[in-house]
């Protein structure tokens, strides 16, 4: 059973410019939450969606945007790039079950670097 | 907002040493209470989790009780190996396992 996999697994970008990461959840499951984990921090939330829809948002500006396939895979898209954007992201996967999210698991991460 | 409060690192400790690591929240409502492992290089692994008061979650070795008293979640472990090394990260989600809000962290270092 594969779990969440990510691609790529590393990237080096210049700013300004934009980047597309992207995710492929664990088999079974339709939700795929977003994190930035910067050097020495715990993740921070970026945004999570289910049935191809941005069901909730974190504190980050207006270049980050994502979408989710019927697939349930997701892409992340950071644009115009920023020194301070440099960082591990992650993708989880999760499956509503009841009416409730069930717990998250993550993917290894593409870690970017922005020069 | 709501949020988690780990224990600043690294703990060092011999191999078979007992190992507690604090975490504190604060949160609204009945949230559930993760923690999750990071090895070298690597995403994040689910360890434990407990979902009300009062429930510890295990695995590994590892144990974690919900207090909502004292509104804490801290991780222990009877005999730590040099494997166990890694960053420990404590969470929580809100009712209905919204996004998840992470502690900074905290490496454990294991020596021989």
């Amino acid at each position: 059973d594969a779990g969440v996999t990510q691609s790529p697994t590393h990237l080096i970008k210049t700013r300004g410019q934009q980047v597309t990461l992207r995710c492929s959840p664990k088999s079974g499951h339709d939700t795929v939450s977003w994190y930035q984990q910067a050097l020495g921090q715990g993740p921070q939330f970026i945004f999570q969606y289910y049935e191809e829809e941005e069901r909730q948002r974190g504190n980050f500006p207006d270049r980050f945007s994502g979408h989710q396939f019927p697939n349930y895979s997701s892409e992340l898209n950071v644009n115009a790039l920023l020194l301070g954007d440099s960082a591990l992201y992650l993708c989880a996967s999760s499956l509503v079950s009841g009416g409730q999210q069930e717990t998250q698991y993550f993917g290894p991460g593409t870690r970017l670097l922005v020069l | 907002g709501n949020s988690v409060t780990q224990m600043e690192g690294p703990v060092t400790l011999s191999e078979e040493a007992f190992l507690t690591i604090n975490c504190t929240y604060t949160a609204t409502g009945y949230p559930s209470l993760f923690w999750y492992v990071q090895y070298p290089g690597e995403g994040l692994q689910l360890l434990l989790k407990a979902t009300k008061a009062d429930d510890k979650g295990s695995n590994k070795g590892f144990e974690a009780t919900y207090r909502k008293e004292t509104t804490s979640f801290h991780l222990e472990k009877g005999s730590v190996q040099v494997s166990d090394s890694a960053v420990y990260f404590c969470a929580l989600s809100e009712e209905g396992f919204q996004k998840l809000v992470f502690g900074t962290g905290t490496r454990l270092l294991v020596s021989p």
